[in-house]
């Protein structure tokens, strides 16, 4: 069975301190993707990444970075010089190909608070 | 684009009433579920239908019935409310799923007294 566990509860960061949300996930498929939502204090999760389990590169996106370590199943999320409106909770997901489980699984999420 | 729509936003209910969350999606996807976020607990799935006319269960379905006579809707019903389905429910869907993203509706505040 698949399984996403987000160890760190709550974080909480001054501005323009970096920070890394960790994702640590277990799958027996071969073929799964992995996911970032967030959900900022309105509510409502937007996706902000997918990767498939072929690419192990690294990405960057502005301050966003996500790096993906099947080594380790690990897919980490690092905000760079974070700001207020960072403040959200972010959900990694992971959801394997049709014939294993497809059906995406969420972990507890980690909730970041940055201050001013 | 509307996206997913979820209605009421918020809702009060007393114990042993029953009713029914809207949700409803104009992006034609296949994929629609529901879950429930409760405090430290993450996003739960109630239930997840992968096309019209087919639903399954998910991790949390006991006290919820849902159908999908359309693609495009996928309410969720309380049958009896109890004070332990407080909570805040979202919808989601997608055009399929494992490698899709998922979008969410705003979700419906329930609290059940």
């Amino acid at each position: 069975a698949q399984k996403v566990t987000q160890a760190q509860t709550e974080i909480s960061v001054v501005e323009k301190e970096d920070v890394t949300l960790d994702c640590v996930y277990e799958t027996r498929d071969t073929t799964y993707y992995l996911f970032w939502y967030k959900q900022p204090p309105s509510g409502e999760l937007v996706f902000l990444i997918r990767r498939n389990s072929f690419d192990e590169q690294n990405e960057i996106s502005g301050r966003y970075s996500w790096n993906f370590q099947k080594s380790t199943s690990s897919f980490n999320f690092t905000i760079t010089a974070s700001q207020v409106v960072d403040s959200a909770v972010y959900f990694c997901a992971l959801s394997e190909e049709p014939g294993g489980s497809y059906i995406p699984t969420f972990g507890r999420g980690t909730s970041l608070i940055v201050h001013p | 684009n509307a996206g997913v729509t979820q209605t009421p936003k918020f809702q009060v209910l007393k114990t042993g009433q029953s009713m029914t969350l809207q949700c409803a999606q104009d992006m034609n996807h296949e994929y629609m579920s529901w879950y429930r976020q409760d405090p430290g607990m993450g996003l739960r799935l109630i239930h997840y239908s992968v096309g019209a006319g087919i639903t399954d269960q998910g991790e949390v379905p006991n006290g919820y019935n849902v159908s999908r006579s359309t693609t495009e809707d996928f309410p969720l019903r309380l049958l009896s409310a109890a004070p332990s389905q407080t909570s805040v429910y979202f919808c989601a869907s997608s055009q399929t799923v494992a490698k899709n993203i998922q979008y969410f509706g705003a979700g419906t505040r329930l609290s059940v007294l």
